[in-house]
């Protein structure tokens, strides 16, 4: 069966360090992946999705970057945190060419102090 | 992307069957209608997906108007466990990206 992992969990970071957030899927190939952040009391928004090795689509302007190395990983990160960029990231995958269902990870919360 | 319209909170009895309404009048005839929740604190969750015809499965069913202007929802016997944000999101086919509302927040009463 298919799994997807996120980690940390949950993190702290001070505003201007940098960041990396790392997702994997296992059982699965060649999936399409996503990163959704969640700004509290706000609803989910699609940040970058990947349908292939190295191939990136940007939704939302800012100062995150989003990179694929291998078929199953997905990692976010930034040179230099703003307050903004707290919030609750999800990582999520599907398979097929769209407008399939899609499968969110347990999420990683995010505060910058 | 097509809108959706769903009440911010609803809440309902424990045991009892709840009906989640969500309008969407522009949808267009090739749009999914799909069914997401998220728990506290947990990503969201994938409850059910349909195109015309009503839909079931272990988790709820799905009643989709005769325009398909309109879906419901139905959780046939909530739980406490059931308490979630219910998102509705209509996804035209090849779409890579689900469209988050604000959802509707439900209440499960012991």
């Amino acid at each position: 069966s298919q799994t997807i992992h996120q980690w940390p969990a949950t993190l702290v970071q001070p505003v201007g360090s940098p960041l990396s957030l790392e997702c994997t899927v296992e059982g699965t190939s060649n999936p399409n992946l996503y990163w959704y952040r969640q700004a509290a009391g706000r609803g989910l928004q699609l940040l970058f999705y990947s349908v292939g090795i190295g191939q990136i689509s940007s939704e939302v302007p800012q100062n995150l970057s989003a990179s694929r190395p291998q078929d199953r990983q997905f990692i976010l990160s930034s040179k230099k945190l703003l307050l903004s960029d707290s919030g609750f990231y999800l990582c999520a995958w599907s398979v097929g060419s769209g407008s399939d269902t899609q499968y969110f990870g347990p999420g990683t919360r995010l505060t910058v102090l | 992307d097509a809108k959706t319209t769903q009440p911010n909170s609803m809440e309902s009895n424990e045991e009892e069957p709840v009906h989640l309404p969500c309008n969407h009048s522009t949808i267009s005839g090739t749009d999914y209608i799909h069914w997401y929740r998220q728990l506290p604190s947990q990503g969201p969750e994938y409850v059910i997906h349909g195109l015309t015809s009503n839909v079931n499965n272990r988790m709820a069913s799905l009643a989709i108007a005769e325009d398909r202007k309109s879906s419901t929802l139905i959780l046939h016997r909530a739980t406490l466990r059931d308490a979630a944000v219910y998102y509705c999101i209509l996804t035209p086919p090849g779409a890579q990206k689900l469209v988050f509302g604000q959802g509707t927040r439900l209440t499960i009463n012991p």
